[in-house]
């Protein structure tokens, strides 16, 4: 039973263009979401979070939407650049954190 | 420096052994995870601790044992009772108590087994 999920298993976007990562989750009671951003070989490393009293988080290039009705939240980077090539998974907190299956990133020139 | 360790980076047994993976913490964090991500999956939890002498198992526990004798050191066994121990092993810990339960993670272990 997958609680979190990321139905795209991988995308490719052109440097400079808008990556849109998306995850959606099946347990209204999460409260916290974040996403993580990792590099082959290496421990994911923190990007960004929301809480569920926001619709929107902004960080720099990258920003986060959450969508309650739908159960969905969305990591958008702009611009897309070849170093943030990577798998990045999203993550919900219940009682444990839950990670969706990743989708791997490829920024090419 | 603060973070967490994990060593080696990469590690080869033979079918049949125990192998123990190394995490060490220096963050004064409280809790502290251990992960398996295997290929087009995602990170699954295999134990957690909250607290020293005291641990959980996670979702897929069968066939590893850990121990939390000290709060910055939190070590995985994987014994010859798990049916497919080849993976990459990723520690993490985190403040308890946090409004959220942001985790930090190790570098990871590469077990292959042969």
């Amino acid at each position: 039973d997958q609680q979190v999920k990321q139905n795209s298993p991988s995308l490719s976007v052109q440097e400079g263009r808008i990556s849109i990562l998306n995850c959606d989750y099946t347990n209204s009671m999460f409260d916290y979401f974040l996403w993580y951003k990792k590099y082959p070989a290496e421990g994911p490393t923190f990007l960004i979070s929301i809480s569920s009293i926001k619709d929107k988080n902004e960080d720099g290039r990258f920003t986060v939407f959450l969508n309650k009705s739908a159960k969905h939240l969305s990591l958008h980077i702009v611009p897309s650049q070849p170093g943030d090539s990577a798998v990045y998974f999203c993550a919900a907190v219940g009682d444990k954190l839950i990670f969706g299956t990743g989708t791997r990133l490829q920024v090419f020139p | 420096d603060g973070g967490i360790t994990q060593s080696p980076k990469y590690l080869f047994r033979k079918e049949g052994q125990n192998v123990t993976l190394s995490c060490e913490q220096n963050l004064n964090h409280d809790a502290m995870y251990w992960y398996r991500q295997d290929p087009g999956q995602g990170l699954r939890l295999i134990y957690y601790s909250q607290i020293v002498n005291d641990f959980q198992k996670g979702d897929i526990a069968e066939g590893y044992s850990v121990s939390r004798e000290k709060k910055e050191s939190f070590p995985l066994t994987v014994t010859s009772a798990q049916k497919n121990p080849t993976a990459f092993y990723l520690c993490a810990s985190s403040i308890q108590g946090s409004d959220y339960n942001e985790q930090f993670f190790g570098p990871g272990t590469r077990l292959t087994v042969l």
